[in-house]
């Protein structure tokens, strides 16, 4: 199925370094997400974008919603080791009725070496 | 429940036989979802329901693959005659009619010898 383009597909960096990763697509979605997964989890959520052009922060975490809306970024500020883990992003679309289609990009692994 | 469950965590089968996989949305949550994720990739999208019924299945990649949702709760994905492509983490997200956020349960590791 069609996935999104993301990179880098892996980072090693340093404790308190900032981190970037960004996802384009060649469809223009209605909502772009960015989540985490931990080993032996599933994928949490940790931004929601709505509107082309939103800049939205969860506390270190920034994301934008690109005017285009075919693409989007995710920015950590002052990674900790706690950031460990595979970050995806997915674009949305509504099926209607209260349910909505996910596309997501392959990941990118995060490495943080304290 | 407090989130999604999915059961078993991890099974491992020989090639050629059925496996079925179990999820249990959260309570209330009138959409569930099916995806496929394999080793080092992003998730793959198999099926979708609304209530009991699957108005997208496009995503399952061929018939050996079936879901059913009974009493708009639990849903059991169904993978016959497995082959070893078939190994992947199965994961299963619910959403509610009010909020479009899909919470996804931990996953079962399906593993075809």
């Amino acid at each position: 199925g069609q996935q999104l383009n993301q990179s880098p597909q892996s980072m090693f960096i340093q404790e308190g370094e900032d981190v970037s990763m960004n996802c384009t697509s060649s469809s223009i979605f209605n909502t772009w997400l960015w989540y985490k997964q931990e080993p032996g989890e599933g994928p949490v959520l940790l931004i929601a974008l709505y509107k082309a052009g939103e800049l939205t922060s969860n506390g270190r975490l920034t994301a934008q919603f690109g005017i285009t809306r075919k693409d989007s970024f995710l920015n950590i500020s002052a990674s900790i080791p706690s950031d460990v883990g595979i970050y995806f992003c997915a674009g949305q679309r509504p099926y209607g009725a209260g349910s909505y289609q996910l596309t997501f990009g392959k990941g990118t692994k995060l490495s943080v070496i304290p | 429940g407090a989130g999604v469950s999915q059961s078993p965590s991890n099974k491992v089968t020989e090639k050629g036989k059925d496996v079925e996989l179990r999820c249990d949305p959260i309570s209330g949550h009138t959409a569930l979802y099916w995806y496929r994720q394999r080793l080092g990739q992003g998730l793959e999208f198999l099926i979708y329901f609304q209530g009991n019924s699957a108005p997208d299945k496009s995503g399952l990649p061929s018939d050996r693959f079936s879901a059913e949702r009974t009493g708009e709760s639990v849903s059991t994905l169904t993978i016959q005659r497995t082959q070893q492509e078939d190994s992947a983490v199965y994961l299963c997200a619910s959403s509610s009619g009010q909020s479009e956020t899909q919470y996804f349960g931990p996953g079962t590791r399906l593993l075809v010898l």
